[in-house]
């Protein structure tokens, strides 16, 4: 299973545009990066997921670059709401094995 | 996706007993795990369980411990047994795509149930 790692902790203004860095330098060819998301005495639930380039929904964007050792999810104009944790996963196409990391902490400042 | 309800939310027990926590889902789903999510740390995985089959531990889980059921495609549950201090987590059922789901291995959690032994 490729390991991940990302930042512990960040810090953002309300309004700003939030950019965590996940590295996976071994992920293998049929893997996917997928980004969860924790609020306190809450599951993870699933925020996006990609394979390559760059992948947007109504949560958030995830840009993968061409050799896929890392990629940046990126969240557009934070609020209060969106501080939770935030975890990056490399999951095997086909595989339900999750290997949760530490995750980064997102503390929203008003 | 799945909406998933665990029972009971939170609950605080003695030391050495036993509780058993219950995850009902609204939709038939193939996969359902368990996962264990200690104060200030990450998510574990416990086991697997598997529908008409005994569960499929983690290393470092033992049935013994973690006895599961999985009756059928909604439902499944998980005991503690023999609860001690350290065994005070957060403990969450998970369900993957629901049958006949063709999609991205995405998994879909409960809110947890945080147990507290003293």
């Amino acid at each position: 299973l490729a390991k991940t790692t990302q930042p512990i902790s960040m810090d953002s203004y309300e309004g700003q545009e939030v950019n965590i860095t996940c590295s996976h330098n071994n992920i293998a060819t049929n893997d996917y990066i997928t980004w969860y998301q924790q609020f306190p005495s809450q599951g993870p639930r699933f925020i996006i997921q990609g394979y390559k380039t760059k992948v947007t929904n109504e949560v958030a964007s995830l840009f993968i670059p061409a050799d896929r050792k890392s990629s940046t999810l990126s969240l557009p104009r934070v609020s209060l709401s969106d501080t939770a944790v935030y975890y990056c996963l490399v999951v095997g196409a086909g595989s339900y094995q999750l290997t949760f990391g530490k995750g980064t902490k997102l503390s929203v400042i008003p | 996706s799945a909406v998933i309800s665990q029972k009971p939310s939170r609950d605080i027990c003695q030391r050495g007993t036993s509780l058993t926590i219950q995850c009902q889902v609204d939709s038939q789903v193939t996969m359902m795990f368990w996962y264990r999510q200690q104060p200030g740390q990450s998510l574990t995985l416990i086991a697997t369980a598997n529908q008409g089959s005994e569960a499929t531990y983690e290393s470092g889980f033992v049935i013994d411990k973690f006895p599961i059921s999985r009756p059928n495609l909604t439902f499944s549950t998980l005991t503690v047994s023999n609860m001690s201090p350290e065994d005070s987590s957060i403990y969450l059922c998970s369900v993957g795509p629901g049958q006949g789901y063709v999609g991205a291995n995405v998994l879909t959690f409960g809110a947890g149930s945080r147990l507290t032994v003293l």
